[in-house]
C-alpha cells in the first residue's frame, strides 16, 4: 500500500484553468503538507494542516487553496493557473508538527501551457 | 525564511568510493536535521536524522556528522553504489517545520 498517494502524477493544462491535486495518507499521521519543487529542485513549503486545521500558510498566492476534509486527506486547488505555477508539487505527512520526519508522496508534475 | 545551503550542487564518484555531501545551515536554533534522498520521478525519502545533542550518527552505509559550532552537517556514503545516484537534501528544523536546502546531485560512475 502506498503510504502517501497523490493524484494525478502528471497534469498538463492551459493558463487560466482551475485544477486540483489530491493527496491521501494511510499512515495515521496528524499533519500534512504541500511543498512546491521548482526546476532547480528547491523544495518550498506552501501549507501545513494539523488535524484538519491550517497551521502553516507561507507566502503563496491566494489562487492556491488547500482543503482538508479529514486528517487523512489534503487537497490542493489552484485557480487561474499561470505559467509560473509549473513545478512538481509534493504532499507529505508526519505524526505531528515539529521535530519528526516527513513521508513524501511521489509528486505531481504540473505543466501550464 | 531559513537558508540551508549546499557547498556542491553536483558530485560524481566512482562506484565503490566513499561520497561526502556537505550542507551549511543558518539557524542556530535548529535542533533536528534530516538527510533525504530523491530519486528521479520520486518524492524525497528519509535516509538518516540527527539531533543537536549528537555530533555523529551512523546508519547502514551512511553516516551523518553535525558540527554546531560552524553550523555544518555532512552525509557520508560508504562504498557508493549506482543505486545511490540521486539528489540529496539536508533539512533543518528549528521547531515547527523543516527547511530544505537546494540539493546535491550525486552521480555514481560504474
Amino acid at each position: 500500500d502506498t503510504a502517501v498517494s497523490q493524484t494525478p502524477k502528471y497534469l498538463v493544462t492551459q493558463m487560466g484553468n482551475d485544477k486540483s491535486i489530491k493527496c491521501e495518507q494511510n499512515l495515521g499521521h496528524d499533519t500534512m503538507y504541500w511543498y512546491k519543487q521548482d526546476s532547480k529542485k528547491f523544495l518550498k513549503i506552501m501549507f501545513s494542516y494539523n488535524n484538519k486545521e491550517l497551521i502553516i500558510n507561507e507566502t503563496v498566492p491566494n489562487r492556491f487553496s488547500p482543503k482538508s476534509p479529514d486528517k487523512a486527506h489534503l487537497n490542493l486547488h489552484i485557480n487561474s493557473l499561470e505559467l509560473g505555477d509549473s513545478a512538481v508539487y509534493f504532499c507529505a505527512s508526519s505524526r505531528s508538527t515539529g521535530n519528526l520526519g516527513y513521508t513524501f508522496g511521489s509528486g505531481t508534475r504540473l505543466t501550464v501551457v | 525564511g531559513e537558508s540551508v545551503g549546499l557547498h556542491l550542487p553536483t558530485l560524481s564518484v566512482q562506484e565503490g568510493d566513499n561520497s561526502i555531501i556537505n550542507c551549511a545551515y543558518s539557524n542556530s536554533a535548529s535542533d533536528y536535521f534530516i538527510w533525504y534522498k530523491q530519486e528521479s520521478g520520486k518524492g524525497p525519502q528519509f535516509i538518516i536524522d540527527i539531533r543537536s545533542n549528537m555530533d555523529k550518527r551512523q546508519g547502514q552505509r551512511v553516516t551523518v556528522l553535525l558540527n554546531k559550532t560552524v553550523k555544518h552537517l555532512s552525509l557520508q556514503i560508504a562504498a557508493t553504489q549506482p543505486g545511490d545516484s540521486a539528489v540529496y537534501f539536508c533539512a533543518e528544523n528549528p521547531g515547527n517545520q523543516f527547511y530544505f536546502g537546494t540539493g546535491t546531485s550525486l552521480t555514481v560512475i560504474p
